[in-house]
């Protein structure tokens, strides 16, 4: 079983609130992701990091920022929330150079 | 650049073999992988198939791949309730090294 964990689990704000979704991994990974995920639909990649202190850009332009200080901490911040930014938030990590990632269970966020 | 496909939905009644099907463009992905998320939840690894691997079985589980064809597919047999979800195929890309997701096909299994 993948040791990967997000929090908070849901989150519900208010327009323009500053927010930190957290993700952490025990399994000593070089690679984590960050996820947006509309109910039932495909996935964008929004962020990745190959290590500590490498942050990338995803394949979906989004307005939140990541960083990587440690290898098993990849928290995704939001400056200011708003109703588009509504959505899921999966994170996942991987071995480098390997395919198979590993998920955690997801933040569902709400913004109002 | 580089994609994968599925279709979007598969109906099955309870007992029946589920088939779920997948494309991908890129020639020198190495391993393609079988994800299935649960409503509510994050995506959990299944299976997977090296490249130079026709078939894999797992238990119910059953992957096919031609490589010719680039073509993936997932057999389960004697489908269950509970493997009502959404069926992600994935290709990795040596070349780009990354991981391409297909859409997701949702099964529904009925009695």
């Amino acid at each position: 079983e993948a040791d990967i964990y997000q929090t908070p689990r849901y989150l519900v704000i208010g327009t323009g609130k500053k927010i930190t979704l957290e993700c952490s991994q025990t399994m000593g990974h070089d690679k984590m992701y960050w996820y947006q995920q509309d109910p039932g639909m495909e996935l964008h990649l929004i962020h990745y990091s190959y290590g500590v202190n490498s942050t990338e850009k995803g394949d979906l332009s989004s307005e939140s920022t990541v960083s990587r200080i440690r290898t098993e901490h990849f928290p995704l911040t939001l400056e200011s929330a708003r109703p588009s930014h509504t959505s899921q938030y999966l994170c996942a990590s991987s071995l480098q150079g390997a395919g198979e990632q590993y998920f955690g269970p997801g933040t569902r966020l709400t913004v109002t | 650049g580089e994609d994968v496909e599925q279709s979007l939905f598969l109906s099955v009644r309870e007992g029946d073999s589920s088939v779920i099907n997948c494309t991908y463009t890129d020639s020198s992905s190495t391993y393609l992988y079988w994800y299935k998320q649960e409503p509510g939840a994050g995506l959990q690894l299944l299976t997977y198939i090296f490249s130079n691997m026709d078939m894999k079985q797992d238990q119910r589980l059953t992957v096919l791949l031609n490589k010719k064809d680039k073509h993936l597919s997932l057999r389960i047999a004697d489908t269950q309730t509970g493997d009502s979800a959404i069926y992600f195929c994935a290709a990795f890309s040596g070349g780009y090294n990354k991981l391409i997701f297909g859409a997701g096909t949702r099964l529904a299994v009925h009695p």
